[in-house]
């Protein structure tokens, strides 16, 4: 499975945009870019998905990088209801398993 | 539309018993997969079902870890002979099909005395 690299952890203020980077150098052309987040306690939920076009939805937005190489998911304001680990998949166009990395551990200041 | 349903939610055994860990999809899907999240850890893949059968199991541990997936009733995962090393918290998530986004539930805290 293709890799994927976060940071570790990210902190925002309540109420602002949060940019949540993803870096993925050897997504193959068939690679879904898939965002999950895992509030504490509870079990992942899905966020966001996309291929080559910048995606919105509801809960996020995500812009992919002209070359795929990296992602960017946007939390347009942030709420401490956001605060949680996120996690940047790439999933084969085939489907199958989500390989979960580390994701990154977000905080949200009030 | 009831989500994935996991039970218990909380599961005590001591070691050497046996561990039942249930799973319900949500309604229409057929594919299930588990996963394993040990204390301040990642999530790790176990296993992937589809109705009946394993489809993939490459995060199995090779002994005391069974899962199936009957075609009537909730996917099962089984853990004999639990040790301390297997308390964790067991999440399962089903789909419709492979490429559709996986529903997860809350998970079973399996702690083993």
């Amino acid at each position: 499975d293709a890799k994927t690299t976060q940071p570790n952890s990210m902190e925002s203020n309540e109420e602002e945009p949060v940019h949540l980077p993803c870096n993925h150098s050897t997504i193959s052309g068939t690679d879904y870019i898939h965002w999950y987040r895992q509030l504490p306690s509870q079990g992942p939920e899905y966020v966001i998905h996309g291929l080559t076009s910048n995606v919105n939805n509801r809960m996020a937005s995500l812009a992919i990088a002209e070359d795929r190489k990296s992602s960017t998911l946007i939390l347009h304001r942030a709420t401490l209801r956001d605060a949680a680990v996120y996690y940047c998949i790439l999933r084969d166009r085939g489907g199958n398993k989500l390989v979960f990395g580390a994701g990154t551990i977000l905080r949200v200041k009030s | 539309n009831a989500g994935v349903m996991q039970n218990p939610r909380h599961l005590v055994r001591r070691r050497g018993q046996e561990a039942r860990l249930r799973c319900s999809p949500m309604k229409g899907h057929s594919h299930v997969y588990w996963y394993r999240q040990l204390p301040e850890e990642g999530l790790k893949f176990m296993v992937y079902l589809q109705k009946e059968n394993i489809i993939d199991e490459s995060g199995m541990p090779k002994e005391r870890f069974s899962a199936e997936f009957p075609k009537e009733g909730p996917s099962i995962l089984r853990i004999q002979q639990v040790v301390r090393g297997d308390s964790a918290a067991y999440f399962c998530a089903s789909s419709p099909d492979r490429t559709e986004k996986l529903f997860f539930g809350s998970g079973t805290q399996l702690s083993v005395l």
